[in-house]
């Protein structure tokens, strides 16, 4: 199977920081990962699908970057409302899903 | 609007079986694939099953393969996934997720566009 590798796994940053997290597959999976947020208590929210395309209605702060085994999701301004946890999934349609470990961003 | 609402969780003990639901609405159920979720207490997001919106493609993780079975009932807009021979470990909020795509070029993408609020499974003696 293939790992995912989140990192940070925990960060803390203020309203208005630009925050990056970064995801790294065990091998190459193209441009086959997405982003989800989730806070405690709701349904994970879709960000950003095929490594860079931001879901409709998702605010243009987050993007997504890369392909093959790194890939980075960037909030260009941290707002109050986006203190989650963030997940990289791969969905490469001929391997089992998996998601990362998980990047908890805290309030500093 | 794009709803899914999970049901069937409860507390069972350890070998115990139960049955969880996912009714759908808001799209054409029958034309997605539709999968299941899980987060265990203090954990992180992992998949767990999955059925194409033909119920002829059905895909597990090795954690419950062989004890796991997922179906669905166009006909109704549901997703069941059968649990068999509970772990402690299997204790979790599972949820159930929309599988949209997209097409481009020679590739097609995929993803969860949409999720359900989760049901609670405790597996306990």
């Amino acid at each position: 199977d293939i790992q995912l590798t989140q990192s940070p796994s925990f960060l803390s940053a203020s309203v208005g920081d630009r925050v990056t997290i970064t995801c790294r597959a065990s091998q190459d999976i193209s441009f086959y990962l997405a982003w989800y947020q989730h806070k405690p208590g709701r349904a994970p929210k879709l960000l950003i699908y095929a490594a860079s395309t931001l879901q409709s209605g998702v605010p243009s702060r987050f993007s997504g970057s890369g392909s093959g085994t790194e890939f980075t999701l960037t909030i260009s301004s941290l707002q109050a409302e986006d203190f989650a946890t963030y997940y990289c999934q791969q969905l490469n349609p001929y391997l089992q899903l998996t998601f990362g470990g998980g990047t908890e961003v805290e309030i500093k | 609007e794009v709803q899914l609402l999970e049901s069937g969780g409860d507390l069972v003990q350890p070998g115990g079986s139960l049955r969880l639901s996912c009714a759908a609405s808001g799209f054409t159920f029958s034309t997605y694939a539709i999968n299941w979720v899980r987060q265990a207490p203090g954990k992180g997001l992992e998949w767990v099953a999955g059925i194409s919106g033909s119920g002829g493609d059905i895909y597990y993780a090795e954690s419950v393969k062989g004890r796991f079975t997922i179906s669905r009932d166009n006909s109704k807009n549901t997703v069941h996934v059968q649990m068999n021979s509970l772990r402690v470990e299997d204790t979790a909020k599972y949820y159930c997720a929309k599988r949209g795509h997209y097409c481009g070029g020679a590739s097609c993408y995929y993803y969860f566009d949409s999720w359900g609020q989760g049901t609670l499974v405790t597996v306990s003696s």
